[in-house]
């Protein structure tokens, strides 16, 4: 079945060391996207990438980066987590035919200790 | 940023009543609205979207949009305990989804 993965599912890392949270996606869509999510709030937006295009949301911290080597595959890296980076990390992919229409991963629980 | 917003609940329905979702969004040249599910500790699922002023039903689903007074609701019908779930409502005029909060949806046995 086509789906969205994220690797790993959950994910224990120290105050300040760096991680990278993975997704891949078999749907062939062109976009994807990273999302936060903290307990009883909305998925906040981080950035997206429309096909190679870089998108970054205004309000996201630069400790936050991101990179998708091919259409399958996208990386969240934390360069320094914080306590505050304790979440949810949603990884979502739309067609730009539908763009609207975006399929979530099953999320990576992101642990600061 | 949109905004969207959506009451927090929880709402409880005994099971087999209509649990009624509602939502408001600000940005007028909104064109895309999604219903959103999400268990505890799981991803959003994406059940219903509608683009057009009106109803869309799609199972014990319905949908109803009001652009005019920039409001879209989800009707669930025969309410199973399964639907017991946080909704989330989102928003869409370009590439990216605004969100609300959710509702949290609990159907009593």
């Amino acid at each position: 079945d086509a789906m969205v993965i994220q690797n790993p599912r959950y994910q224990v890392t120290q105050f300040g060391k760096p991680v990278t949270l993975s997704c891949s996606q078999t749907l062939n869509h062109n976009v994807m996207y990273w999302y936060q999510q903290k307990s009883s709030q909305a998925p906040k937006l981080l950035f997206h990438y429309y096909d190679k295009d870089f998108n970054n949301e205004a309000d996201t911290p630069d400790n936050f980066q991101s990179r998708r080597p091919n259409t399958s595959f996208c990386f969240l890296d934390i360069r320094s987590p914080g306590l505050g980076d304790a979440a949810m990390y949603l990884c979502a992919t739309s067609s730009s035919g539908r763009a609207h229409e975006q399929y979530f991963g099953p999320g990576t629980r992101l642990t600061v200790t | 940023q949109k905004e969207v917003e959506q009451n927090s609940g929880p709402l409880s329905v005994p099971e087999g009543a209509i649990a009624s979702l509602n939502c408001t969004y600000s940005d007028r040249g909104s064109q895309s609205f999604f219903w959103y599910r999400q268990y505890s500790g799981k991803s959003p699922e994406l059940i219903m979207f509608i683009y057009s002023n009106g109803d869309k039903e799609d199972g014990r689903f319905t949908a109803q949009l009001n652009k005019a007074s920039q409001y879209v609701s989800l009707l669930i019908r025969d309410s199973q305990p399964s639907d017991s779930a946080t909704y989330l409502c989102a928003v869409s005029g370009d590439y990216k989804l605004s969100f609300g909060a959710g509702t949290t949806v609990t159907v009593r046995a």
